[in-house]
């Protein structure tokens, strides 16, 4: 059983450069969301989405893009990468709102932008 | 809008020692309370959580009380072991405050050092 998979896991980008950090789920959840992780900031929520073609911004969310077309991807754009989004990328599943579940983390993306 | 604060670290204790981590929270609705552990190298697991007034979530030892009066969710374990050493956040989501499970507010994260 899979759950949350996240690829890759290093990358370093110069400034300016575009990626796409990818993430897919197998549990067939509806919610999916993405976070970066910095030091002495905890977890900040960057996007989510509530459902395949439903994505909504988060508290951080200058500088990326998402789409959901399926229910198990859920990629993250980096436009132009600015050293500022240096960062642990995390990417979580939630099952549908039937009550308070648990959400399931990757392992994460750690992104270096020079 | 909603917060987390819990303690800062790092934590360090010997092998069999008492744990407390301090989470304190505001929030404008009524929202239910995780504490999440990040192993060295992995992502974020649920450890424990809480969803109303008084409820006492529990797992692996560790437990903590959802204290409606002092908005506080501390985590407590009476004896910790190495294996225990890890960053732990505190964390809560608020659906009458148009969050839901799947929007989490993170405190800034514990980090939790045991010595043998």
């Amino acid at each position: 059983n899979a759950g949350v998979t996240q690829t890759p896991k290093f990358q370093v980008l110069k400034t300016g450069q575009s990626m796409t950090l990818q993430c897919a789920q197998d549990m067939n959840h509806e919610y999916m969301s993405w976070y970066r992780q910095d030091p002495g900031m905890g977890l900040r929520l960057i996007h989510y989405s509530v459902g395949a073609g439903i994505t909504d911004q988060g508290e951080v969310p200058n500088g990326y893009n998402v789409s959901r077309s399926t229910t198990e991807d859920f990629p993250l754009r980096l436009l132009s990468a600015a050293p500022s989004q240096t960062s642990v990328y995390f990417c979580a599943s939630t099952q549908g709102n039937t009550g308070v579940t648990e959400a399931f983390f990757g392992q994460g993306t750690r992104l270096t932008v020079v | 809008g909603d917060s987390v604060t819990q303690m800062e670290g790092p934590v360090t204790l010997s092998e069999e020692a008492f744990l407390t981590i301090n989470c304190t929270y505001t929030a404008t609705g009524y929202p239910s309370l995780f504490w999440y552990v990040q192993y060295p190298g992995e992502g974020l697991q649920l450890l424990l959580k809480a969803t109303k007034a008084d409820d006492k979530g529990s797992n692996k030892g560790f437990e903590a009380t959802y204290r409606k009066e002092t908005t506080s969710f501390h985590l407590e374990k009476g004896s910790v072991q190495v294996s225990d050493s890890a960053v732990y956040f505190c964390a809560l989501s608020d659906p009458t405050s148009g969050g839901s499970n799947y929007k989490l507010t993170f405190g800034k994260g514990t980090l939790l050092t045991v010595n043998p």
